[in-house]
């Protein structure tokens, strides 16, 4: 099994580009997270899913999007890159409510926006 | 709102010690507890989970500890090893309004550990 996969793995962006950050499991998880890590901040979450079809908004939203089309894909978006969103990203994932509150973590995004 | 405090923020040890790590959370009212161990450059990888009806979770060298009605946590490391360096997180995870828990975990802001040999 492959886990949590993050593509890509590094990236440079320009003030005002936009990209997608894409999360992939497969271990037929229901819940998916995306949290961004900064020095000092601990680990914030940014959205997250229940489910196929399902985001909500976390901790720190605000400039983001996400999409949960498939169950095993969880994409986040940043539309107008800004300085302020230089930050390691790392995606996460779990079993529904009944099983394991255990979570799995990818390797992390990390995005420079300049 | 739910607030994790991880002390100290970094500790630099020699090799062979036993250490302990703390945490501490504001809200009593969590579904478990979560160390997590980061290697610099990577991602995390889940150490122990500790229910909140348990009062401890071990695995080999690593013990971790839960005191809910204090809001603490802390997390044992016996006979430390070079290779136990890396940043130390613990999460908890809230307890819903209804019961329910979207897993949205809350992170103190980590230990950083060095072992040296």
């Amino acid at each position: 099994n492959a886990g949590v996969t993050q593509t890509p793995k590094f990236r440079v962006l320009k003030t005002g580009q936009s990209m997608t950050l894409l999360c992939a499991q497969d271990m037929n998880h229901e819940y998916m997270y995306w949290y961004r890590q900064d020095p000092g901040m601990g680990l914030r979450l940014i959205h997250y899913s229940v489910g196929e079809g399902t985001t909500a908004k976390g901790e720190v939203p605000d400039g983001y999007n996400v999409s949960r089309l498939k169950k095993q894909n969880f994409l986040l978006g940043l539309e107008s890159a800004a300085p302020s969103q230089t930050s390691v990203y790392f995606c996460a994932s779990r079993p529904g409510q009944v099983k394991s509150y255990e979570q799995y973590f990818g390797p992390g995004t990390r995005l420079t926006v300049t | 709102k739910q607030e994790v405090t991880q002390i100290p923020a970094a500790l630099s040890v020699p090799e062979g010690e036993n250490l302990v790590l703390n945490c501490s959370f504001t809200d009593s009212a969590i579904y478990n507890l979560q160390w997590f161990r980061q290697d610099p450059g990577k991602g995390l990888t889940s150490l122990l989970l500790i229910q909140s009806s348990q009062r401890e979770q071990t695995s080999g060298r690593l013990n971790a500890s839960l005191d809910k009605s204090s809001g603490r946590s802390t997390l044992y490391i016996a006979a430390s090893q070079p290779g136990d360096s890396a940043t130390y997180l613990c999460a908890v995870l809230p307890f819903n309004a209804g019961g329910t828990s979207y897993g949205k975990l809350t992170f103190g802001q980590g230990t950083i550990l060095t072992v040296h040999p």
